[in-house]
């Protein structure tokens, strides 16, 4: 049971342009949402989050945005970046869980091209 | 480099074998996750230590076990292994699975190929 959905496996972009990655949940109690990115032979790389609480999170050029009535959230990078180029995973936490685990969506492989 | 170490970062083996992959987490951080990613799947997870003790069991198959340590590095045991338990297997860790806003930071992963 996938409770969380990247339901686009990749995503092509030009270099300068913005990127714009989807995330879905299904659990209501899910209350904080984080992005890891993953290059190839490295382990996920924090990358930004959002609590429950909030509908928007800037970190930079990473900017995360979060629709509670809709149950979705995304990413936006703005100006893309070849440097990008990696897979981003969507993980959520359940806030009626202490135990700190974390649901992983299958990842989106971005392609950022010159 | 996330301050999460794994050994060995590959390993190939036979079915029916036993292999044991080791996670030293975070300085400070006294919780240790275990995840595995096969092909074209997102990250599972596995099983949860904390200071010591299991805290939560996710997808982990019978076959596999783990344990945190004293000194709170953790391993993670596979045995009588199969094929389909080709995959990469991350350990991550976190100062306190209770704090709401807690991030979990992962280490390399170890790369496990069985024949």
């Amino acid at each position: 049971d996938q409770q969380v959905k990247q339901n686009s496996p990749s995503l092509s972009v030009q270099e300068g342009r913005i990127s714009i990655l989807n995330c879905d949940y299904t659990n209501s109690m899910f209350d904080y949402f984080l992005w890891y990115k993953k290059y190839p032979a490295e382990g996920p790389t924090f990358l930004i989050s959002i609590s429950s609480i909030k509908d928007k999170n800037e970190d930079g050029r990473f900017t995360v945005f979060l629709n509670k009535s809709a149950k979705h959230l995304s990413l936006h990078i703005v100006p893309s970046q070849p440097g990008d180029s990696a897979v981003y995973f969507c993980a959520a936490r359940d806030r009626g869980s202490t135990l700190g685990r974390l649901y992983f969506g299958r990842g989106t492989q971005l392609t950022v091209w010159p | 480099d996330s301050g999460v170490t794994q050994t060995p970062k590959h390993l190939i083996t036979a079915t029916g074998q036993r292999v044991t992959l080791r996670c030293s987490p975070r300085s400070g951080d006294l919780s240790v996750y275990w995840y595995q990613q096969s092909l074209d799947q997102g990250l599972q997870f596995l099983i949860q230590y904390y200071n010591g003790e299991e805290r939560a069991k996710g997808n982990i198959l019978e076959r596999f076990s783990a344990q945190q340590f004293p000194d709170l590095h953790s391993e993670l045991n596979l045995s009588s292994l199969e094929l389909g338990d080709s995959a990469l297997y991350f350990c991550a860790s976190s100062v306190w699975p209770g704090w709401a806003q807690e991030t979990q930071y992962f280490g390399p992963g170890t790369r496990l190929l069985v024949l």
